[in-house]
């Protein structure tokens, strides 16, 4: 039963082109997540939103921004995609931060040409 | 250098075979978590383990902090159970928050 859905489920674009992935989450959740999964299928996390505060990985590039409307959304929008932003983005959500079970979504993969 | 060391990097197995997968972390930490990547790449939280040792099912959890380590116990393992293994180290620094993944131990269990 999925209940944390992504789309689109493939894009592929040019470089210095503007992207934008969604996340909907139906189980009722505070926090939600980006994360990157690269090549290697190395993980990491992008961004956490958990009751309006917004926590960044200060690794992230400042081309990535998340975009909320509500708890159950939060998109991801890259302003001007480079050839290393081709990867894997999952969305998360949970109860809350830290002690609880995280819910991923199937994954948007990125491929910038 | 890296924060979370996973090991081994891959792992093949009998089916019934049990195997023990380590998370070593160089820095303090707030918990540890374990989660496991499906081979299609579907990804479900398995622990969320600050201390001590957890079970679910054939899967125990034991994280020792002073010793920085973390391990994962899959007993009678099936062939279902192949898939990518993750640990990840959670931190709070400063009221923010963090989640440090390691590279990964990739279990295939033959039957």
């Amino acid at each position: 039963e999925t209940a944390v859905f992504q789309t689109p489920n493939y894009h592929v674009t040019q470089v210095g082109n503007e992207v934008s992935f969604n996340c909907k989450q139906t189980l009722g959740h505070d926090t939600m997540y980006w994360y990157k999964q690269d090549s290697k299928k190395l993980l990491k996390i992008m961004f956490s939103y958990n009751n309006k505060q917004l926590i960044v990985n200060e690794t992230v590039p400042r081309r990535f921004s998340p975009q909320s409307s509500d708890k159950a959304h939060l998109n991801l929008r890259i302003k001007s995609v480079e050839p290393e932003d081709s990867a894997v983005y999952l969305c998360a959500s949970s109860l809350g931060l830290g002690e609880y079970e995280q819910y991923f979504g199937p994954g948007t993969r990125l491929t910038v040409l | 250098g890296q924060q979370v060391q996973q090991s081994p990097a891959s792992l093949v197995l009998q089916e019934g075979e049990n195997a023990e997968l380590q998370c070593n972390f160089s820095t303090s930490l707030n918990s540890m978590q374990w989660f496991y990547q499906r081979p299609e790449g579907s990804l479900v939280s398995l622990f969320y383990n600050p201390s001590g040792t957890k079970q679910s099912g054939r899967l125990t959890s034991t994280t020792v902090i002073k010793e920085r380590r973390s391990s994962l116990h899959i007993s009678s393992s099936q062939i279902t159970d192949s898939g990518t293994y993750l640990c990840a180290m959670e931190q709070r620094p400063s009221g923010s928050w963090q989640l440090i993944f390691g590279s990964g131990t990739q279990l295939t269990v033959m039957p």
